[in-house]
């Protein structure tokens, strides 16, 4: 596709189920990004993910969280047992490699809703 | 840790003046900074990018300036007009090999 792609676009969940967000890259793009960004606030870095490399999953705010990508297409961000702090958008982001003198390009986002 | 501020308050100015918004950061001497838009609802925009050895640079009414003594990314918006308003957010690569981003600058340009 044209720009990175997000599903759901919106997510209303109950504490305690398990979410999972999907998000597809632009294709030929090796990095891949998932950050979240709560009301108000900036982007708080979650993982990424470099072509076959381990992923970096430093960001991950709890075991709760986790993430696939499966080679250098779709990556899925796993949220279990959500709790209402997990309310956030939640932003995916790809470029060609995995350096700041690339360009980022997100994805419109996932906002999800933990009641 | 890593730690980037960029101004606090929202910044409202009058269609036609200059925006100056400003991104500084502690901790770190990133090779590059990067500014993005953020309209509400969507994921950020790529504006700039402006590497460590570069003083300045300029994209149509927008300019980025970048101090390392200082710590000090200044991101311009000249002439501005009622469409400039967003939020903005400076970028860097920190320690770790992560990306940090500000929580960004909400500009309103009042026509």
């Amino acid at each position: 596709g044209a720009g990175v792609s997000q599903s759901p676009s919106n997510k209303v969940t109950e504490k305690g189920k398990d979410v999972e967000l999907r998000c597809d890259p632009i294709s030929g793009h090796t990095a891949l990004y998932w950050y979240r960004q709560r009301l108000g606030q900036g982007l708080e870095f979650l993982i990424y993910f470099q072509g076959n490399s381990a992923p970096d999953k430093s960001g991950l705010p709890s075991d709760r969280f986790s993430a696939e990508r499966t080679g250098e297409s779709v990556s899925t961000l796993t949220i279990q047992r959500t709790q209402q702090e997990d309310s956030a958008v939640y932003l995916c982001a790809s470029s060609r490699t995995r350096t700041l003198r690339e360009t980022q390009y997100f994805g419109p986002g996932t906002r999800l809703l933990v009641l | 840790s890593q730690k980037i501020e960029q101004n606090s308050e929202a910044l409202n100015i009058q269609e036609g003046k200059t925006a100056t918004l400003t991104c500084n950061y502690t901790n770190y001497s990133p090779a590059y900074l990067q500014w993005y838009r953020q309209d509400p609802g969507r994921g950020p925009v790529f504006l700039l990018l402006i590497r460590e050895n570069e003083k300045e640079k300029r994209k149509e009414r927008l300019k980025v300036t970048f101090d390392t003594t200082l710590k000090q990314s200044l991101f311009h918006i000249t002439a501005s007009q009622p469409a400039d308003s967003a939020t903005y957010l400076c970028a860097l690569e920190g320690t770790g090999n992560q990306f940090y981003f500000g929580t960004g600058t909400s500009l309103t340009v009042i026509p």
